[in-house]
């Protein structure tokens, strides 16, 4: 069972602050994603990495992918209470063929940014 | 562009009826997938299809839970029997199978509660 370990699990933190998000595995990744999750939606794609040390910017958002595709990390820059939600990690495996099947996430981390 | 659809939105049944949720992915995807999220977890992945074979289910998914995909467009998620257990958000995504980047994007989800 592939298992991805993110941390923290919950983050509080004022507007203007920086924050870091960390999704570990032991396992290696053919690609990894980060969502995003309001309460009562489904997770919304915020990025796809696929290559080892892929750094992607969002804006204020920093992804990366570890060099050797087991771990990443979700940097935000100057907080704001807008990006308060769940922001979960998502792993994908090569599963034959041309194909990636299912995701395994992690338990996701609850951010939530003070004005 | 339409993305995943499903529906109901929410359902709240007693224990030991059956419930079935629907779910519409974008039209072009050939693969969609059904997940499981309780309360502070990431999704845990119930059963994918491409096109209309079902290729993975996992041990979550027990003798009461059966999912079709009949002719390869929408899905529908059976529970019979439900039990208190069963409450959760059920997730639905699609994707293309040949994508390498192995993106999934996921539908609002179907709030069960069952009392």
């Amino acid at each position: 069972t592939q298992l991805l370990e993110q941390s923290p699990q919950f983050l509080s933190i004022q507007e203007g602050e920086n924050l870091t998000v960390y999704c570990n595995s032991s396992s290696v990744f053919s690609s990894l994603q980060w969502y995003r999750q309001e309460p009562g939606e489904g997770p919304v794609l915020l990025v796809t990495v696929v290559t080892g040390g892929e750094v992607k910017k969002l804006k204020r958002l920093t992804f990366q992918f570890g060099d050797a595709r087991k771990d990443s990390s979700l940097h935000i820059t100057a907080a704001q209470p807008g990006d308060t939600g769940l922001y979960l990690c998502a792993g994908a495996q090569y599963a034959g063929g041309t194909s990636y099947g299912k995701l395994t996430f992690g338990q996701g981390t609850i951010l939530t940014v003070h004005p | 562009d339409t993305g995943v659809s499903q529906d109901p939105r929410h359902k709240i049944t007693k224990r030991g009826q059956n419930v079935t949720f629907r779910c519409d992915p974008i039209s072009e995807h050939n693969r969609l997938y059904w997940y499981r999220q309780t309360l502070g977890q990431g999704p845990e992945f119930l059963t994918y299809f491409q096109n209309e074979a079902q290729l993975e289910k996992s041990r979550l998914l027990s003798d009461r839970f059966s999912a079709e995909r009949p002719k390869g467009s929408f899905s529908t998620l059976e529970i019979q029997r439900t039990e208190q257990g069963d409450s959760a958000m059920y997730l639905c995504a699609s994707s293309l199978v040949w994508d390498y980047r192995a993106q999934q994007f996921f539908g609002p989800g179907t709030r069960l509660t069952v009392l």
